[in-house]
């Protein structure tokens, strides 16, 4: 069964300093692996994919995520965090029957 | 382009009365999903459609609960008889493809209190 884990409930961080957020996943076949971000009251947006190549996918925002196959991990980082960063992350693995599977979110909070 | 509709953003109901959930998807979308997001929790899939044809309803209950993508017109999503138990953000997402690696385009959410 297709599945994503996000470990952590809460990220604190200080500004300016690198984020990380972990995420891994578990599917059949090549993964088409997403990161979305969610502000307070609205809808999820779309920040990085990984379809194949590269490893390290870069995205908007700053953002990027490195794919890990061995490992089956896509973990979301940004090399120096911005208070504006603080939101609730979504991981999302895509499977060949169209579904999305989401993870459970990460809430981040960069500390001024 | 406009993005992903729906309306209403909120929507407040008495418990045994009728809820009903709009999204209009991206120009070109054909492909429609719906979630709903509690409080502390991740999204939940709940069904997926494509135009005139339900294409995946695992994720939502059996009862009270459906859902339809007509030819001509938003997607609705339909709760009968609601319960307090079925407050949450009910979200929308569309895809251009129905395969392929691509991203979903998310509506901004209704927000369905049941009093």
């Amino acid at each position: 069964a297709q599945s994503v884990a996000q470990p952590e409930d809460q990220v604190n961080v200080a500004e300016g300093n690198p984020l990380t957020v972990k995420c891994t996943y578990s599917v059949s076949g090549n993964p088409y692996l997403f990161w979305y971000v969610q502000y307070p009251n609205r809808g999820l947006q779309f920040l990085l994919k990984y379809i194949t190549g590269d490893n390290l996918v870069k995205g908007s925002y700053g953002f990027e995520a490195e794919f890990n196959k061995s490992q089956t991990s896509f973990h979301l980082k940004k090399p120096s965090a911005l208070v504006s960063d603080s939101a609730l992350y979504f991981c999302a693995v895509r499977d060949t029957g169209n579904q999305f599977y989401f993870g459970t979110g990460t809430s981040l909070t960069v500390i001024p | 382009n406009a993005g992903v509709m729906q309306n209403p953003r909120h929507l407040v109901r008495r418990r045994g009365q009728e809820a009903r959930l709009r999204c209009s998807p991206m120009k070109g979308h054909s492909h429609v999903y719906w979630y709903r997001q509690l409080p502390e929790e991740g999204l939940k899939f709940m069904v997926y459609l494509q135009k005139e044809n339900i294409i995946d309803e695992s994720g939502m209950p059996k009862e009270r609960f459906s859902a339809e993508f007509p030819k001509e017109g938003p997607s609705i999503l339909r709760i009968q008889q609601v319960v307090r138990g079925d407050s949450a953000a009910y979200f929308c997402a569309s895809t251009v493809t129905s395969g392929g690696a691509d991203e979903q385009f998310f509506g901004p959410g209704t927000r369905l209190t049941v009093l």
